[in-house]
């Protein structure tokens, strides 16, 4: 198993660009989630999907957009890039909601110019 | 508003003594939670979650819902503890987890 998977490890934007980080899992885990990660701040909560086709907003959603389409991938898109976004982000994925080990990616590290 | 808080950004301690890295949390209801932590150049990763009550590499945390508390203990520090730590909660209704800040441990040799 690769675990949680995410693409691509670094990235510098401009102000205005769109990209979208990319996240799979192949242990068929029905929750995933994204955050971002500033100093001070902890972990915030941008999306979240508790299965294909079902998602939600976390704690700091504006400026992103997510689709769940398939069990394994969760992308996050962000639409025009700001200063503001850039951040440490981090793809997780549980078996369920139900109180289950989140297991996170290895982080995609966003630099906006 | 549900909140996690952990009021130390850093605590250093000696090898061999005592640790406590401090969580307190507000939300209305059975709260779920856990303590996560990211070793150097490692993923974060689960450490222990209230509900299985048990001791993972030394560490324990008791819920004190009096104090509104899931304080992480160890009793003696070992190097290989230096670590960032979060406090999470899991909003059971919403499927939400909300974090904590992180306390970064230091284990002094």
């Amino acid at each position: 198993n690769a675990g949680v998977t995410q693409t691509p490890k670094f990235q510098v934007l401009k102000t205005g660009q769109s990209m979208t980080l990319q996240c799979a899992q192949d242990m068929n885990h029905e929750y995933m989630s994204w955050y971002r990660q500033d100093p001070g701040m902890g972990l915030r909560l941008i999306h979240y999907s508790v299965g294909a086709g079902i998602t939600d907003q976390g704690e700091v959603p504006n400026g992103y957009n997510v689709s769940r389409s398939t069990t394994e991938d969760f992308p996050l898109r962000l639409l025009s890039a700001a200063p503001s976004q850039t951040s440490v982000y981090f793809c997780a994925s549980s078996y369920t909601t139900a109180n289950d080990e989140q297991y996170f990616g290895p982080g995609t590290r966003l630099t906006v110019t | 508003a549900q909140r996690v808080t952990q009021p130390e950004k850093l605590l250093s301690v000696f090898k061999g003594a005592p640790v406590e890295l401090k969580c307190n949390y507000s939300y209305s209801g059975s709260p779920e939670l856990f303590w996560y932590v990211q070793y150097s150049r490692q993923r974060l990763q689960l450490l222990l979650r209230h509900i299985s009550r048990e001791s993972i590499k030394g560490f324990t945390a008791d819920l004190n819902k009096g104090e509104t508390s899931f304080h992480l203990k160890k009793p003696f520090a070992q190097e290989e503890d230096s670590a960032m730590y979060y406090c999470a909660l899991l909003s059971s209704g919403t499927y939400k987890y909300i974090f904590g800040t992180g306390t970064r441990l230091k284990v002094l040799a």
